[in-house]
């Protein structure tokens, strides 16, 4: 089966742009996680999508969104790119929306903000 | 509010020594705990996991844990090191409960440096 698949795996973009990001989770998962990993920090979590629904949110600003399309596909969107946006962004799936199921993540989305 | 603190940024060792990646947490409410290892260039793969029951859960891979609650940690130790265990290793709580979103918080990393 494949696994989490996050597209594109690289992306330059310029302060003020917008991005969008797009993960395909594992057949059968219905919840989408998005994490945020800065060169040398553990990732941060984002967004939690289960069903469709927003479940859950971190700490980071409005300008980053995202949602979860009736195949359980997700994007993330991200406005007004800082440079500090520049990371590893990283999609998890998941059978379910809680903690004790195990999350499996993709490859991730490299972000430079020159 | 959870905190993971992975007390190690580097850990070098020789091939076959044994290891171990210290992790401590910070929680008011019982947790789940979670070790994750990412390779160059790859996305993070669950290593281990401790939800309840034995405090020591062990991987196919010859690594292992221990959840201790009085002192909340949860080591990874290793008792011989290969050079394909070179990697970064993650730390990771989360909190089970109504408002329970799979939320996994992580710490800074240990990078696993195993010299041959």
């Amino acid at each position: 089966d494949a696994g989490v698949t996050q597209s594109p795996t690289h992306l330059i973009k310029t302060r003020g742009q917008h991005v969008t990001l797009r993960c395909s989770p594992i057949s059968g998962h219905k919840s989408v996680s998005w994490y945020q990993q800065v060169l040398g920090q553990g990732p941060q979590f984002i967004f939690q999508y289960y069903e469709k629904e927003e479940r859950g949110r971190g700490n980071f600003p409005d300008r980053f969104s995202a949602r979860q399309f009736p195949n359980y596909s997700s994007e993330l969107n991200v406005n007004a790119l800082l440079l500090g946006d520049s990371a590893l962004y990283l999609c998890a799936s998941s059978p379910q929306g809680t903690s004790s199921y195990e999350q499996y993540f993709g490859p991730g989305t490299r972000l430079t903000v020159t | 509010a959870q905190s993971v603190t992975q007390l190690d940024s580097q850990v070098p060792v020789f091939e076959e020594a044994p290891v171990e990646l210290r992790c401590n947490y910070s929680s008011s409410v019982s947790v789940y705990l979670f070790w994750y290892v990412q390779y160059p260039n790859q996305g993070l793969q669950l290593l281990l996991k401790y939800l309840s029951g034995s405090t020591l859960v062990e991987s196919i891979n010859g690594f292992e844990a221990e959840f201790n609650k009085s002192q909340t940690s949860f080591h990874l130790r290793k008792p011989s090191v290969h050079i394909s265990d070179t990697a970064e290793y993650f730390c990771a709580v989360s909190a089970p409960g109504s408002s329970n979103t799979g939320k996994l918080i992580f710490g800074q990393g240990t990078t696993l440096q195993v010299k041959p």
